[in-house]
C-alpha cells in the first residue's frame, strides 16, 4: 500500500519570500503524485500533478513540483509567495490500476506581511 | 458549469440524531466520493462509487454510516445515530472517469457538529 509523508504541519514565511513545502511518498509501484491547495473554508482544487515525463511539473498561481523517484518526493515550491497563497497544502499519491488517492496530513501555509 | 455541489453546509444536531448529508456531482463525472476532515485525522476517504456502484467503502467508520448513490446526479452519507465524534467537515468530491490520473473537483463541504 502507498502512502504519503507531509514533513510539516506549518511553515510559515514572509511576502515575496520563496517557498518549499515537502512530500514524501512510500509505494512499491509506480506512482501518480498530486498537490491540491484548500482556501479556508473551501474545497480542495488541484495545483498540479505528476503522472509521467518530465519530472518538474509546472501548476497554476505560479506552483511547480520536482518528482524525485530515488529520493521518493514530490516538494512543491514557489519562488515568491503572496498574501493570497494562504492556505493549507496537500499532497497526494495515487498507483497505476488504482482508483483512489492516499492524502498526506496537509500543510499550513501562513504568509506574514 | 456548477461544479459539485454539498448540502447543508453548516448542519448542527444532538447526540443520536440521524443526520444526513447530501451531494450533486459534477453531471458527466463516473466517480463519486465521500470524504471526511478533523484536525486530529486529516482527510480520510470514506466510500466511493464507479458508476453508481460503491466499489469501497472500507473506510467507513462503523455500521452507524452509511451511504448511497442512487443515480447519477445524487448521492447520500447518512450517520444513525450520531455521536460528539462525528464531528468533522465532510467533502464530496467527483471525477470525470474512474481511473486515479484525472483531477478530483471538490465540493465546498458540511460542517457537521454533533453536541
Amino acid at each position: 500500500a502507498q502512502s504519503v509523508t507531509q514533513l510539516d504541519s506549518q511553515v510559515p514565511v514572509f511576502e515575496e519570500a520563496p517557498v518549499e513545502l515537502r512530500c514524501n511518498y512510500s509505494s512499491s509501484v509506480s506512482v501518480y503524485l498530486f498537490w491540491y491547495v484548500q482556501y479556508p473554508n473551501q474545497g480542495l482544487q488541484l495545483l498540479l500533478k505528476y503522472l509521467s515525463g518530465s519530472t518538474l511539473v509546472k501548476g497554476i498561481n505560479g506552483f511547480e513540483a520536482e518528482f524525485n523517484k530515488s529520493q521518493t518526493s514530490f516538494h512543491l515550491r514557489k519562488p515568491s509567495v503572496h498574501i493570497s497563497d494562504t492556505a493549507e497544502y496537500f499532497c497526494a499519491v495515487g498507483v497505476q490500476g488504482a482508483q483512489k488517492l492516499v492524502f498526506g496530513q496537509g500543510t499550513r501555509l501562513t504568509i506574514n506581511p | 458549469d456548477a461544479g459539485v455541489i454539498q448540502s447543508p453546509r453548516h448542519e448542527v444536531t444532538e447526540m443520536g440524531q440521524e443526520v444526513t448529508l447530501r451531494c450533486k456531482p459534477i453531471s458527466g463525472h463516473n466517480s463519486l466520493f465521500w470524504y471526511r476532515q478533523t484536525m486530529m485525522r486529516g482527510l480520510e476517504l470514506l466510500i466511493y462509487f464507479n458508476n453508481n456502484v460503491p466499489i469501497d467503502d472500507s473506510g467507513m467508520p462503523e455500521d452507524r454510516f452509511s451511504a448511497k448513490m442512487p443515480n447519477a446526479s445524487f448521492s447520500t452519507l447518512k450517520i444513525q445515530p450520531s455521536e460528539p465524534r462525528d464531528s468533522a467537515v465532510y467533502f464530496c468530491a467527483s471525477r470525470r472517469d474512474t481511473q486515479n490520473t484525472g483531477e478530483l473537483f471538490f465540493g465546498e463541504g458540511s460542517r457537521l457538529t454533533v453536541l
